[in-house]
């Protein structure tokens, strides 16, 4: 079985700051994993992906999550965060049956 | 353009009544999924659906039924509506290319059981 842990429920950064968002899976397979964005009152938005290749994966919104088999981990990060940043943000994990496992989320708040 | 669309995207009933929430899609994908959201547990599958008559049971089916008789459209049903059952509810759907795995999703429905 799958699982995926999203490490804070809610991040604040202020805005300009780094903005990093955790996420360690659980997998017996090779993962594919993805971040997704919600902004208030709609639904989920692809932000970035990772399914083979290059473990350095960019996003929209000059998003980026790298990969580390070895920590498990697929930490979401952006280096200046801006006010239209704040959203909630999702951490999933897919087998390779399609179906995804999605952490908690994590709020962002920007701080201006 | 291609979209997923969900109706209606507010309803309130009542306990013990039959409630069908609508998914339609027109990104002609094979895979259909349901979805509910609460507070701190995230986004959890319902049910979905790798084509047309095919259907399966996700984490958290009991009390919800779904059927597939065309690409389009995967409805949501609540056989008899629970307090518990209040929730956000998104359809999603995805494409069955290897390597793709991308799900698309819709706007949400917000369900009150009163």
């Amino acid at each position: 079985a799958q699982s995926v842990t999203q490490l804070g429920s809610h991040v604040s950064v202020s805005e300009g700051a780094l903005v990093l968002l955790r996420c360690n899976y659980s997998s017996s397979v090779p993962p594919y994993l993805f971040w997704y964005v919600q902004y208030p009152n709609q639904g989920l938005q692809l932000l970035l992906k990772y399914t083979t290749g290059a473990t350095l994966v960019k996003g929209i919104n000059g998003f980026e999550a790298e990969f580390k088999k070895s920590e498990t981990s697929f930490h979401l990060t952006k280096p200046s965060a801006h006010m239209s940043d704040a959203a909630e943000y999702f951490c999933a994990v897919s087998d390779q049956n399609e179906k995804l496992t999605f952490g908690t989320g994590t709020r962002l708040t920007i701080i201006p | 353009d291609a979209e997923i669309t969900q109706s209606p995207r507010h309803k309130i009933t009542e306990t013990g009544r039959q409630v069908t929430l609508a998914c339609h899609q027109t990104w002609n994908h094979n895979n259909m999924f349901w979805y509910r959201q609460d507070l701190g547990h995230g986004l959890r599958l319902i049910h979905y659906s790798y084509g047309v008559h095919d259907t399966n049971k996700g984490e958290v089916s009991d009390g919800y039924s779904v059927s597939r008789s065309n690409t389009e459209d995967l409805p949501l049903t609540l056989e008899s509506a629970a307090s518990s059952q209040t929730s956000v509810y998104f359809c999603a759907s995805s494409e069955s290319i290897r390597g793709t795995y991308e799900q698309y999703f819709g706007p949400g429905t917000r369900l009150t059981v009163t």
